[in-house]
C-alpha cells in the first residue's frame, strides 16, 4: 500500500469548514483513499472514501487531485463533536486497512 | 441494527495468564476483522475471517493469538500466556459490501492491560 503523509495536528474554528490534508505520492492506479476517524477512547469511524473522482456524502467532501498524489478530506461546518484524530489510508485492499498517526483535529469554540 | 460489541470492554490481568476477548459483528456482516492498537499509535491489522474462515493473518500475531469464528457469527481472540507488551486496546469490524468496496465497521474495542 502507498504510504501517506498527514500532519501530526490541526486546529479548526467551530462552524468553519476544516481542510485536512493528505499526500500520498506514491499511490498506484488500482488504489483507493479511505480516510477513518478515531474520537478519544472509542473505534474508528469511516467517513468517506474515493478512487479518482470527488466524492461527498452527509459527513465530509472528498477532494482527489487530477495526479492522485494527494487529497483533502473537507469537514463543511466543524462541531466540537468532530475533534478526533483522522486517518487517511491508501489501500487496494479494502480487508486489511493500514492506518498510520494520522492528524489529530481540535475544534475550539 | 445495534452495531459491533466488544466484551469486556476493559481487562486487566497479571502477566502469564490467558485472557480472552468477545466479538459480535453487525448481523449478517460475512467479515470480520481484529486490529491492535498501542498508545498513540493507528490500530494495525491482526487477522480477518470471511464467514467461519480465517484468510489472513499479519505476521503480529504470534503463536501465543488465536482467533475463531465457529459458525460465521461472533468471534474470539485468545491471548495465552500474557506479557506486558501485549497491553493495546483490540478492535474488531465487520464489513458489508457497499457498491464494489467495504466498508469495514469499528466496535468500541477491549482495553488489555497487562501487569
Amino acid at each position: 500500500d502507498a504510504k501517506t503523509t498527514q500532519p501530526p495536528s490541526m486546529d479548526c474554528a467551530e462552524g468553519r469548514a476544516a481542510n485536512l490534508p493528505c499526500n500520498h505520492s506514491t499511490i498506484s492506479g488500482n488504489e483507493y483513499v479511505y480516510w477513518y476517524r478515531q474520537i478519544h477512547s472509542q473505534g474508528p469511524q469511516y467517513i468517506i472514501h474515493g478512487l479518482k473522482n470527488n466524492e461527498t456524502n452527509e459527513m465530509a467532501s472528498l477532494i482527489i487531485t487530477e495526479d492522485r498524489k494527494s487529497s483533502t478530506l473537507i469537514l463543511p461546518h466543524a462541531t466540537l463533536r468532530d475533534t478526533a484524530v483522522y486517518y487517511c489510508i491508501v489501500t487496494q485492499n479494502d480487508y486489511k486497512l493500514s492506518f498510520g498517526a494520522g492528524t489529530t483535529v481540535t475544534v475550539r469554540a | 441494527d445495534t452495531g459491533v460489541s466488544q466484551d469486556p470492554r476493559h481487562k486487566i490481568t497479571k502477566r502469564g495468564q490467558n485472557v480472552t476477548f468477545r466479538c459480535d459483528p453487525i448481523s449478517e456482516h460475512n467479515r470480520l476483522y481484529w486490529y491492535r492498537q498501542t498508545l498513540g499509535q493507528g490500530p494495525e491489522f491482526l487477522t480477518y475471517f470471511q464467514n467461519e474462515a480465517q484468510l489472513e493473518k499479519s505476521r503480529l500475531l504470534s503463536d501465543r493469538f488465536s482467533a475463531e469464528r465457529p459458525k460465521g457469527s461472533f468471534s474470539t481472540l485468545e491471548i495465552q500466556r500474557t506479557e506486558q507488551g501485549d497491553s493495546a486496546m483490540y478492535l474488531c469490524a465487520s464489513s458489508s459490501i457497499e457498491g464494489v468496496r467495504e466498508t469495514q465497521y469499528f466496535g468500541p474495542g477491549t482495553r488489555l492491560l497487562v501487569l
